[in-house]
């Protein structure tokens, strides 16, 4: 079936150091790839997200990157912060039957060292 | 806060109980969704409701129940559950199901925990 990979599973930097997440995704007709963040305690929250005629969106400190040939998109944070610390999930909507849904990557769980 | 609210945040039930799962949103959305998140697995789509209308329903077990009252409503009523059953459950809106650009905003989650 349609499925979103996601790597890597944990990640840990240094304060100030960038993070990179890279999901690839199955689907072709995809055309609309979210970032969720996840605190602990919390449900899952829209940080950025990217449709399929641009290939790369910027909102301050958070990058989204978008290879449609390759059919792979990369979330990039810079500066990291240790409030950036959480549970990461890319996601890639895909047709199936009467509905579109995302189907989620596994997430990624990032800690920032201070 | 994203304005869907989930009740309870936690819940504890024994395998003989029924419980519900409650979900508002406040967002003037036409979907609504019920999704499982368990330790190291994707987020799994459970319900989708449009217009208070199921559209799909992932081979979920029958003993899990959606109800969908209203556009602003979702409830998941819960009966003779299985320990495995334990997870964190997420309810979800968009605006519509009609377009591949479905931005989701998801509630807190209850916490389940079957014992």
């Amino acid at each position: 079936g349609e499925n979103v990979e996601q790597h890597p599973s944990t990640l840990s930097v240094q304060e100030g150091d960038s993070a990179v997440i890279k999901c690839t995704y199955s689907d072709s007709a995809s055309n609309y790839f979210p970032w969720y963040k996840q605190e602990l305690g919390k449900g899952p929250q829209l940080i950025i997200d990217i449709r399929s005629n641009v290939g790369e969106k910027k909102d301050q400190r958070i990058a989204v990157t978008l290879n449609k040939t390759a059919k792979h998109f990369s979330l990039h944070i810079t500066e990291t912060q240790p409030e950036d610390s959480a549970v990461y999930f890319c996601a890639a909507s895909m047709r199936g039957g009467a509905t579109n849904k995302l189907i989620f990557g596994t997430g990624t769980l990032l800690a920032v060292q201070p | 806060e994203t304005g869907v609210t989930q009740t309870p945040r936690h819940l504890v039930m024994g395998m003989t109980n029924k419980k519900s799962l409650k979900c508002e949103q406040h967002l003037g959305h036409n979907a609504m969704y019920w999704y499982k998140q368990s330790a190291k697995k994707p987020l799994e789509l459970m319900f989708v409701y449009s217009l208070e209308e199921r559209v799909e329903n992932n081979s979920v077990p029958s003993r899990f129940s959606p109800e969908c009252p209203n556009s602003s409503h979702l409830f998941l009523h819960l009966h003779t559950l299985q320990p495995e059953d334990s997870a964190l459950y997420l309810c979800a809106s968009s605006q519509d199901l009609g377009s591949m650009n479905t931005e989701a905003f998801f509630g807190q989650g209850t916490r389940l925990t079957v014992v």
